[in-house]
């Protein structure tokens, strides 16, 4: 009940697309969704997140939709550029200082000239 | 938002030694978490620590395997006990630092 599944394991796109990732979780005690972003060589850095408060979240060219009734959410990366290129983590969490974040398997993206 | 300094940053280490990881944060944080990425995978909490009480392990990971320290609210230490080529990886301490859970860079660990 604890796991994030993400989809796809990798995703390959042409400059000016829109990758879309994929991820449900089970536990509907989860509160809170960040999404992070890792480069090679370094520690995740947090993109966006959402409470399932709200359906959808935009920041910059980032894009969370989130569904609660069927436990899904998805980011969308708008105009994507090969600055993109990087691994995504969808996770999940009870969303206080206290409670750990339980992260999804990951994201290759590579975003081709 | 805050920032969280971990080192050292990379480490190559002989089977059967101990290497001690520390993270400092910029601000107070009630809890503080580490992480294990083993290469090309993703991460894998391997306890909470809170200030003044022992670290809560997941399953899997022991406290004289991974033994915590949080003697303030700005700074915690992981070391990777009697080291085996298994246990290289990327280990990452994490906190809530109020607008989301920020993570060091990471300690890239090479165990030969």
């Amino acid at each position: 009940q604890q796991q994030v599944k993400q989809s796809p394991q990798s995703l390959i796109v042409q400059k000016g697309g829109i990758p879309i990732i994929n991820c449900a979780y089970e536990n509907t005690a989860f509160d809170y969704f960040p999404w992070y972003q890792q480069f090679p060589g370094k520690g995740p850095a947090l993109l966006i997140a959402i409470r399932p408060d709200v359906s959808e979240k935009k920041e910059g060219r980032f894009t969370i939709s989130f569904n609660k009734s069927a436990k899904q959410f998805s980011l969308h990366i708008m105009d994507s550029q090969p600055g993109d290129s990087a691994t995504y983590f969808c996770a999940a969490s009870m969303g206080t200082s206290y409670d750990k974040v339980i992260f999804g398997p990951g994201t290759s993206l590579s975003v081709i000239p | 938002s805050a920032v969280i300094s971990q080192k050292p940053s990379r480490d190559i280490c002989q089977r059967g030694t101990s290497l001690t990881i520390q993270c400092q944060v910029d601000s107070q944080v009630t809890m503080m978490f580490w992480y294990r990425q083993q290469p090309g995978q993703s991460l894998t909490l391997i306890a909470t620590a809170n200030q003044g009480s022992e670290a809560t392990y997941e399953s899997g990971f022991v406290i004289d395997k991974f033994p915590i320290s949080r003697p303030n609210l700005t700074f915690s230490t992981l070391t990777v006990s009697n080291m085996s080529p298994e246990d290289s990886s990327i280990y990452l301490c994490s906190a809530w630092t109020g607008s989301g859970y920020t993570f060091g860079s990471g300690t890239r660990l090479t165990v030969v």
